[in-house]
């Protein structure tokens, strides 16, 4: 079992509708969960960033993390043409110069 | 504001070339990472660094090095490329708090002929 799985893609979805980007994960020793979002020939940019269970909003971005069901969802509400990218969820143990594990990351498209 | 810089954007180079790709943050961070992507693969740690001459292997280092002489700059060295190392290579850096995650450079695509 990979230790962080992510929902494959591609996905596509009308403007305004609310998205739903999902990872699971094995290792329970994960407590950072972060969102990277990356345009077409870009390198990723942080986009959420969560410590330990519980949800984070940020505008039109909500962040949920599960760790009894070791689960980490990215809400997307009122999609905008914009919003077209790949999404990565990475996570880490923490501790000094922990590494982070990334999902494969899914390419979202929102039409408008 | 946070700043990764990559030497290049966009690099061709023939097969059994020796090549050298340079990355540079200005946040006085203590670890670097090099990280290449793939369609299907997502991204693939490389090799890292947490402090000046200092590296770890990654994931996947076979065919690479690294270089880190001063703290603002990692370098990725491809001794003898090869075809399968055509892709597009991303370069981070962090601090060494737990709680802090990493930046990333705009990324070289790389494609070896």
């Amino acid at each position: 079992q990979k230790e962080v799985e992510q929902d494959p893609g591609p996905l596509s979805v009308p403007e305004g509708a609310i998205v739903s980007l999902n990872c699971t994960y094995s290792n329970s020793a994960f407590q950072y969960f972060m969102w990277y979002r990356q345009y077409s020939r870009k390198g990723p940019e942080l986009l959420m960033y969560t410590y330990s269970s519980g949800n984070k909003e940020d505008g039109r971005f909500t962040a949920q993390v599960d760790k009894s069901s070791k689960y980490i969802s990215l809400f997307i509400r009122d999609s905008q043409p914009s919003d077209s990218a790949t999404y990565l969820c990475a996570m880490s143990a923490g501790g000094a110069n922990s590494k982070l594990t990334f999902g494969k990351g899914i390419t979202l498209s929102v039409r408008p | 504001d946070v700043k990764v810089t990559q030497s290049s954007r966009y690099l061709v180079k023939r097969t059994g070339e020796k090549v050298f790709l340079e990355c540079v943050q200005d946040m006085d961070h203590e670890n670097m990472f090099w990280y290449r992507q793939d369609p299907g693969l997502g991204l693939r740690l490389i090799y890292f660094s947490y402090d000046v001459k200092m590296k770890e292997k990654g994931d996947i280092p076979e065919g690479y090095s690294v270089s880190r002489e001063k703290k603002e700059r990692f370098s990725l060295i491809l001794e003898s490329a090869s075809t399968n190392q055509t892709s597009m290579y991303l370069c981070a850096s962090s601090t060494r708090l737990p709680q802090e995650t990493q930046y990333f450079g705009p990324g070289t695509r790389l494609l070896v002929l």
